[in-house]
């Protein structure tokens, strides 16, 4: 399968920092990555999809403002989450899909572990 | 409105024997089906797929069986192995769309 990475794996930060979290794909070429967070003992909750070279496309409940994501390469997106506060604390896991397979597999990155203190 | 359902929140299967995670949708809409495996602090893994023009399809030791009319979907492990230990989530996607909808998933634990 392909190969999805992201960066940090695990941050801790003060209430009131921004944290950016990295996730690239790495054996091929991805215009839309998908950002997700997973609470404890919860399921896999899509935050937005990530298109290269355009805006990211918000689910409901979701605040643009405060989780800016960026998709300015074919390989590479970020999340930025701004103002963080402890419940932001959560499991953020990203995705992407092989544009030329025809199949919507997602493939998923290592998860980046936030705690906000 | 949880569109994905495993009821089964954990399910215990010994070593050898067939290991069966079940999933129900409500969407009529979903044509294409996903099963992930997912170990703590990691991300998903994905298994096997299935599209809505089939019933079944098979990887290996794993096998998934789709039944449209009582949007119900399952995975069979067999032979089950320790390695199978952990969390397995269907996930559905829609016509036309690439995002993916993922039930509340299952914890497998395989008895040596």
């Amino acid at each position: 399968g392909a190969v999805v990475s992201q960066h940090p794996s695990r941050v801790i930060c003060k209430s009131g920092t921004s944290v950016k979290i990295e996730c690239r794909s790495l054996d091929f070429q991805a215009t839309t990555m998908f950002w997700y967070r997973q609470f404890p003992k919860q399921s896999l909750m899509l935050m937005a999809t990530s298109n290269e070279g355009s805006k990211a496309t918000y689910e409901q409940g979701v605040e643009k403002d405060k989780f800016l994501i960026n998709h300015a390469s074919l390989t590479l997106s970020t999340l930025t989450v701004t103002s963080a506060h402890p419940e932001d604390s959560s499991f953020y896991i990203c995705s992407a899909r092989v544009p030329t397979s025809g199949e919507k597999t997602q493939y998923f990155g290592p998860g980046t572990r936030l705690l906000v203190l | 409105d949880q569109q994905v359902k495993q009821n089964s929140p954990s399910l215990s299967v010994q070593e050898g024997r067939i290991s069966i995670l079940n999933c129900d949708y409500t969407n009529s809409m979903f044509d294409y089906f996903l099963w992930y495996k997912k170990y703590p602090a990691e991300g998903p893994t994905f298994l096997i797929s299935i599209s809505s023009i089939k019933d079944k399809n098979e990887d290996g030791r794993f096998t998934v069986f789709l039944n449209k009319s009582a949007k119900h979907l399952s995975l069979h492990i067999v032979p089950s192995q320790p390695g199978d230990s952990a969390v397995y989530f269907c996930a559905a996607s829609a016509k036309g769309n690439e995002k993916l909808t993922f039930g509340t998933g299952t914890r497998l634990t395989i008895i040596p």
